[in-house]
């Protein structure tokens, strides 16, 4: 199957620090992908669609100045949590879909705020 | 109304059983539909994609229902390492993926 890689996988910051994440697509091309997050024993909640080349989509009640996200090229998004706070302490996962529908998923990122 | 719904569970069986899950899903223009597993602190794996006429993989098969706009899986012989939750997603045109809340399935001793 196709390859998303993420980083980093883990990080612990301080409140009011950014932090940026990075999705890549190692074996194919991904003009879209897709920004989420999930809370502990929770489901997978959508925040965002990346796409290259033009502003990001992003669901409702996720801040767009706070998530900020570039699709920088045709394999790499990044995810930016702007002056971070302990509430968005979250497990952050990207997925970037090929041409048949399947999504393929990073191994996401575990992002701790102090 | 979730566009995507589906049973939480858990789902507690004992090895060797057999179990199915079912999703529902309201959004009719929905093209493609896949099951996807997520262990514990893990990323979300694609299992197998579900077509209309149903497909087989090993002890798993799913299967979709246009008509009646649900999906099933069903797996055969459990093993302990089917512990897990199981998703399942719906797309449309735009690839924008709608993922039910998982079901949760525990196979015990």
């Amino acid at each position: 199957g196709a390859v998303v890689s993420q980083h980093p996988s883990w990080v612990i910051c301080k409140s009011g620090t950014s932090v940026k994440i990075e999705c890549r697509s190692l074996d194919f091309q991904a003009t879209t992908m897709f920004w989420y997050r999930q809370f502990p024993k929770q489901s997978l909640m959508l925040m965002a669609t990346s796409n290259e080349g033009s502003k990001a989509t992003y669901e409702q009640g996720v801040e767009k100045d706070k998530f900020l996200i570039n699709h920088a090229s045709l394999t790499l998004s990044t995810l930016t949590v702007t002056s971070a706070h302990p509430e968005d302490s979250s497990f952050y996962i990207c997925s970037a879909p090929l041409p048949s529908h399947e999504q393929y998923f990073g191994p996401g990122t575990r992002l701790t705020v102090t | 109304r979730k566009e995507v719904e589906q049973d939480p569970g858990p789902f507690n069986v004992p090895e060797g059983a057999t179990v199915a899950f079912n999703c529902t899903y309201s959004n009719s223009a929905s093209q493609s539909f896949f099951w996807y597993r997520q262990d514990c602190r893990k990323e979300p794996k694609l299992l197998m994609s579900v077509y209309s006429s149903g497909n087989e993989d090993g002890r798993f098969t799913a299967q979709l229902n246009r008509a009646s706009q649900y999906i099933s899986l069903l797996i055969r012989d459990s093993k302990l390492s089917d512990s897990a939750t199981y998703l399942c997603v719906g797309t449309g045109g735009s690839y924008i993926p709608t993922f039910g809340r998982g079901t949760s399935l525990i196979v015990h001793p």
